[in-house]
């Protein structure tokens, strides 16, 4: 049992550049999140997605993009990155219990 | 919308010393509160939660929080601190009516543990 695995653990991009991040629970899980993490901000919503087929925008949505490919898999695209979205990018699932996270991805936009 | 504000972005104990790490939070519906704690170059690891039932919870390691709807507060404690115990800690709060809904953080403390 994984749990919330993130791939991959550290990217560096330049400006103008694009990727997805990657994110996957075995936990059977509905729903799933991403968050961004910046020094002094805490962790900040950008896509979340309460069950398969649906996703909602968070706090912070611009500039990114979601796909709920599956019950397991929900990843996360920058179409056109830019040094602002350098950050660290978290995952997570939750049942009732609450929210369980991956290890995040540090990103770096030069 | 809920917010959640932490004191003190920075607190230091000496080992075996009182950790008390404030949280108030703001929410127009019965909340869920959430304390993680995040260890360097690491993920978010749940300590506690409060879902309305008990108003003193117990969480892992030792740590503690208690409810207290009338100063919206929502503070962990742990009577004897632990090097171990050296990480960022963070209290959420949920957005919506269960713990199954968005997260809204605290900036986040980080505690240093004083040998």
């Amino acid at each position: 049992n994984a749990g919330v695995t993130q791939t991959p653990k550290f990217q560096v991009l330049k400006t103008g550049q694009s990727m997805t991040l990657q994110c996957a629970q075995d936990m059977n899980h509905n729903s799933m999140y991403w968050y961004r993490q910046d020094p002094g901000m805490g962790l900040r919503l950008i896509y979340y997605s309460a069950s398969e087929g649906t996703t909602d925008k968070g706090e912070v949505p611009n500039g990114y993009n979601v796909s709920r490919l599956n019950k397991r898999e929900f990843s996360l695209r920058l179409e056109s990155a830019a040094p602002s979205q350098t950050s660290v990018y978290f995952c997570a699932s939750s049942d009732r219990v609450g929210q369980f996270f991956g290890p995040g991805t540090r990103l770096t936009v030069l | 919308a809920q917010s959640v504000t932490q004191l003190g972005s920075h607190v230091s104990v000496s080992e075996g010393a009182l950790v008390l790490l404030r949280c108030n939070y703001s929410s127009s519906v019965p909340p869920y509160l959430f304390w993680y704690v995040q260890y360097p170059n690491q993920g978010l690891q749940l300590l506690l939660k409060y879902t309305s039932a008990a108003t003193l919870v117990k969480g892992i390691n030792g740590f503690e929080a208690e409810f207290k709807k009338s100063e919206t507060s929502f503070h962990l404690t742990k009577p004897s601190a632990h090097m171990s115990d050296a990480a960022e800690y963070f209290c959420a709060v949920s957005d919506g009516n269960s713990g199954n809904t968005p997260l809204v953080f605290g900036k986040g403390t980080r505690l240093s543990v004083i040998a």
